[in-house]
């Protein structure tokens, strides 16, 4: 299997631009995690999803980060407008839950990351 | 969000010694606890899934224990290894599937 895949690896852009993020889960899993690493609050999780819907998204940190998960295979995190202090590696991680629920009969499954975006508002 | 904690923030070893460190986490509403270890420029993996209190359990000459009753785990290294020097991360995730990850402990060891 591929892993998770994540693009594009590096994104550059100015402030107030429009910046679009994108990850493919590996098949078969059915929750998917967006998360932000920063110096002050290390992996920050901003958002998840089980079965293409997104179930808490108490982590995005404002109105101008959206994520939408329209497939099994591809999800998307944009942010509009951009500011500097949105400047921040990006991960998205996938997993695969076995039964009804994640832990029901207390089997679990770890996280399978991507390789991260970096992004850089200037 | 789940409280966790993980000590010491950053840890400085010799070559062969061994270690370990901690992740507190509340023991109320326990589902299981995860280990991952983040190397620089790269993505965490996952190092173990633990369930059960009491649960052991090992991979070469990194091991790992859970309280689930106290609400903590063991992370243990045997002999370090440059190559063992990452971040690793702890993850109780809670009833709603949230993995929610410690600050994690920084390992450095010294050749």
């Amino acid at each position: 299997d591929a892993g998770v895949i994540q693009s594009p690896r590096h994104e550059v852009t100015e402030m107030g631009q429009e910046v679009t993020l994108r990850c493919k889960p590996i098949s078969g899993h059915d929750y998917l995690f967006w998360y932000r690493q920063t110096m002050m609050r290390g992996l920050e999780l901003l958002i998840y999803f089980n079965n293409n819907v997104p179930i808490d998204d108490s982590g995005m940190p404002e109105d101008r980060f959206s994520a939408k998960m329209p497939n099994a295979s591809f999800s998307t995190l944009k942010i509009q407008p951009s500011e500097p202090r949105d400047s921040a590696v990006y991960f998205c991680a996938s997993s695969f839950s076995r039964g009804q629920g994640f832990w029901r009969g207390g089997v679990t499954g770890e996280l399978f990351f991507g390789e991260g975006s970096r992004l850089t508002v200037l | 969000i789940l409280n966790v904690e993980q000590s010491p923030q950053s840890l400085h070893v010799q070559e062969g010694d061994s270690t370990n460190f901690t992740c507190s986490f509340p023991s109320s509403n326990f589902y299981a606890l995860h280990w991952y270890r983040w190397e620089t420029a790269k993505s965490p993996e996952a190092l173990f899934v633990m369930t059960l209190n009491g649960d052991e359990k090992k991979k070469g000459r990194i091991s790992a224990t859970l309280n689930t009753k106290e609400g903590y785990s063991y992370l243990y290294i045997k002999g370090s290894q440059p190559e063992d020097s990452a971040t690793y991360l702890c993850a109780p995730p809670n009833t709603g599937n949230q993995f929610y990850f410690g600050t994690g402990t920084s390992l450095t060891v010294i050749p």
